[in-house]
């Protein structure tokens, strides 16, 4: 399952919301599908699960929809430590697949 | 603590091999899947490989198939990937990783591969 996100990078500002798209090229079974944060030299951190739940201790200003084949992260108001580089993921079927990865920055 | 730690990377020459480890501790590490992923310069997350609680299925990202090899020993708490016929392409930081099923909630800090003459 090829998982294209959009767009490459997204330019903002804090207070501002942030909308980023995945795109899945066949049907994500059982919806099994997160979204992960990454910051330089981190490692990354699960944020979303099963399209939409948020993993434990993951501010209620992190949100995930979608279902089928388009998915999206929503971050109602970003935060100055919000700025990273965001990945999709399914964990549904072999191999697992990572989108390309969605920049967000200042 | 639950704790990933990696460890075995370092600077090989392409063609050359390197055996990454993978030990646990804090987590109940039989239980888990584990799975290998690594960050390449530039580029984002790819998923590598992983191999089930018991050991007892192993998936591979294609492109790596017959190159790469994982295995377990839970005994030690530990996982492996056997890294053979290395390219320039394969440098990256590899994390090792595990969760639920497939789903990945918990990384180690990542060990370094620098492929390069």
């Amino acid at each position: 399952i090829v998982l294209t996100q959009s767009p490459g990078t997204l330019s903002l500002s804090p207070g501002e919301r942030a909308t980023l798209s995945c795109r899945a090229s066949q049907s994500v079974p059982k919806n099994y599908l997160a979204w992960f944060q990454q910051k330089p030299g981190q490692t990354p951190r699960l944020l979303i699960h099963g399209a939409s739940h948020r993993a434990p201790g993951i501010p209620d200003r992190f949100s995930g929809s979608g279902s089928g084949t388009d998915f999206t992260l929503t971050i109602s108001r970003l935060e100055p430590e919000d700025f990273a580089v965001f990945y999709c993921q399914q964990y549904a079927a072999s191999p697992i697949t990572f989108g390309g990865g969605t920049k967000v920055e200042i | 603590e639950e704790e990933l730690v990696e460890s075995g990377g370092g600077l090989v020459q392409p063609g050359g091999s390197l055996r990454l480890s993978c030990v646990g501790s804090g987590i109940s590490f039989t239980n888990y899947w584990v799975n290998w992923v690594r960050l390449a310069p530039g580029r984002g997350l790819e998923w590598v490989a992983n191999i089930k609680d018991d050991g007892s299925e192993t998936y591979y990202v294609d492109s790596l198939r017959g190159r790469f090899t994982i295995s377990r020993d839970n005994a030690k708490k530990s996982a492996s990937l056997q890294m053979n016929s290395l390219r320039d392409e394969d440098t990256a930081i590899y994390y090792c990783a595990t969760g639920a099923g497939w789903l990945i909630n918990q990384w180690g800090q990542g060990t370094q591969v620098t492929v390069s003459s």
